[in-house]
């Protein structure tokens, strides 16, 4: 059974502050990363892709990648409170394992 | 917006019945999937489908099936509605034809409820 743990929060961080979310996952072959934002009521929408290790920006977001501990990151700079969302981290190819998210809070 | 829609988006039915969901997109995507989605499970995959009349079964597939006639259209359709298919039902289209090209996007979602 392919697994994507997160932690289920809330992470609470306050206005301006950097939130850093977490994400392990099983299946050691996986090749493609996702991390996804989640309005309540709303649906899935992508906020970053990596597929190789090391780090990838974009705008106030970077996502980390490290294939050899299993563990995909997301950091996200200069958080507002329009970023209270949950987030999904999904991995795979074709068929994607997603993580349970994990709620963020950012207070004014 | 990816072009993805969903219909119903909301719909309430009783226990037995038998009720279809519909995905359309206007992407010509190869890949289209069925999620449901609720509290303390996340998103599981229920079928998705790899071209025209090409499916399989995903991690939570009993009780409901799908088609894909066309490119455009995926269907789910639940044979007897119960009451542990509560849930929202996500639809997502993927390229999927190579790795850089596996972003899968969301429709809007449908909340069907089974009383």
């Amino acid at each position: 059974q392919k697994e994507v743990e997160q932690n289920s929060g809330p992470l609470s961080v306050p206005e301006g502050a950097i939130a850093s979310l977490n994400c392990t996952y099983s299946d050691r072959g996986s090749q493609s990363f996702f991390w996804y934002r989640q309005y309540s009521g709303k649906s899935p929408e992508l906020i970053m892709s990596i597929y190789s290790n090391g780090d990838k920006e974009d705008g106030r977001f970077t996502a980390q990648l490290n294939k050899a501990s299993q563990y995909v990151s997301l950091l996200i700079r200069d958080s507002q409170p329009s970023d209270s969302a949950t987030y999904l981290c999904a991995v795979g190819f074709q068929k994607l394992v997603f993580g349970t998210g994990t709620r963020l809070l950012v207070s004014p | 917006d990816a072009g993805i829609t969903q219909s119903p988006r909301h719909k309430v039915t009783e226990t037995g019945t038998p009720v279809t969901l519909r995905c359309h997109q206007t992407e010509n995507h190869r890949y289209m999937y069925w999620y449901r989605q609720d509290p303390g499970h996340g998103l599981r995959l229920i079928h998705y489908s790899y071209g025209v009349k090409d499916t399989d079964k995903g991690e939570v597939s009993d009780g409901y099936s799908v088609s894909r006639s066309k490119t455009e259209d995926f269907l789910l359709t639940l044979e007897s509605a119960t009451s542990s298919q509560t849930s929202v039902y996500f639809c997502a289209i993927s390229e999927g034809t190579s790795v850089m090209a596996d972003t899968q996007y969301f429709g809007p979602g449908t909340r069907l409820t089974v009383l």
